[in-house]
């Protein structure tokens, strides 16, 4: 089954220390890969996309991600965490019908 | 500014009633879709369209209508028959991308929060 997997419900970093949010993505040729930032009720915004070239990918709000086909991974990072990085994550996969599937999402809590 | 509006943003609704949830672009975008958001389930897709006039069931269709009359609306019927309905539901819409197709990232409303009494 064609899915997107984000094996880490919730996670915990201090202010200042490097973060890695994993993403998994199963089945496909060549795949179609966001990450996006959601905001207690809010709608969700892109952090940034993957979808040929480079597999090492800069988004906005000093993160990154990078495309490993041969782990079928697509993690996000960001060298040194921001309180106001507190929020819900999630990473998605756009598939040749056009549809978006999402992961579970990952929470981060960031502590002083 | 181009945008995503949905409406309302509160929404109570008593059981056996049906509500529709209003979303509305300017962005000039062909696809929208329409997610619904529990805790620790991530977004669950319900219904998307391509293109006016024509739209796709998603993984969480039963119990939910929609309707694509006009490019820039795309509305959400929460019917009766949808067993649990209390949930955050979001709007998106996507263009057509870059050179390749389904490059294009999802622009999300603020979204809609229905409860049921």
């Amino acid at each position: 089954a064609q899915s997107v997997t984000q094996p880490d419900i919730h996670i915990t970093v201090s202010e200042g220390a490097s973060l890695e949010l994993r993403c998994n993505y199963s089945y496909g040729a060549t795949p179609y890969l966001f990450w996006y930032v959601q905001s207690p009720g809010q709608g969700l915004q892109l952090l940034l996309k993957y979808f040929s070239g480079d597999t090492l990918v800069q988004g906005i709000k000093g993160f990154e991600a990078e495309f490993k086909r041969s782990q079928s991974s697509f993690n996000l990072r960001k060298p040194s965490v921001h309180w106001s990085d507190a929020a819900e994550y999630f990473c998605a996969r756009s598939y040749n019908n056009n549809d978006m599937r999402f992961g579970a999402g990952t929470r981060l809590t960031v502590k002083p | 500014d181009g945008g995503i509006t949905q409406s309302p943003k509160y929404l109570f609704r008593k059981e056996g009633q049906n509500v529709t949830l209003s979303c509305e672009q300017n962005l000039n975008h062909d696809a929208m879709y329409w997610y619904r958001q529990d805790p620790g389930q991530g977004l669950r897709l319900i219904y998307y369209s391509q293109i006016v006039n024509d739209f796709q069931k998603g993984d969480i269709a039963e119990g939910y209508s929609v309707s694509r009359e006009k490019k820039e609306s795309f509305p959400l019927t929460v019917t009766s028959a949808q067993k649990n309905p209390t949930a955050f539901y979001l709007c998106a819409s996507r263009g057509a991308g870059t050179v390749i197709a389904n490059t294009g990232e999802l622009f999300f409303g603020e979204g809609s929060r229905l409860t049921v009494l």
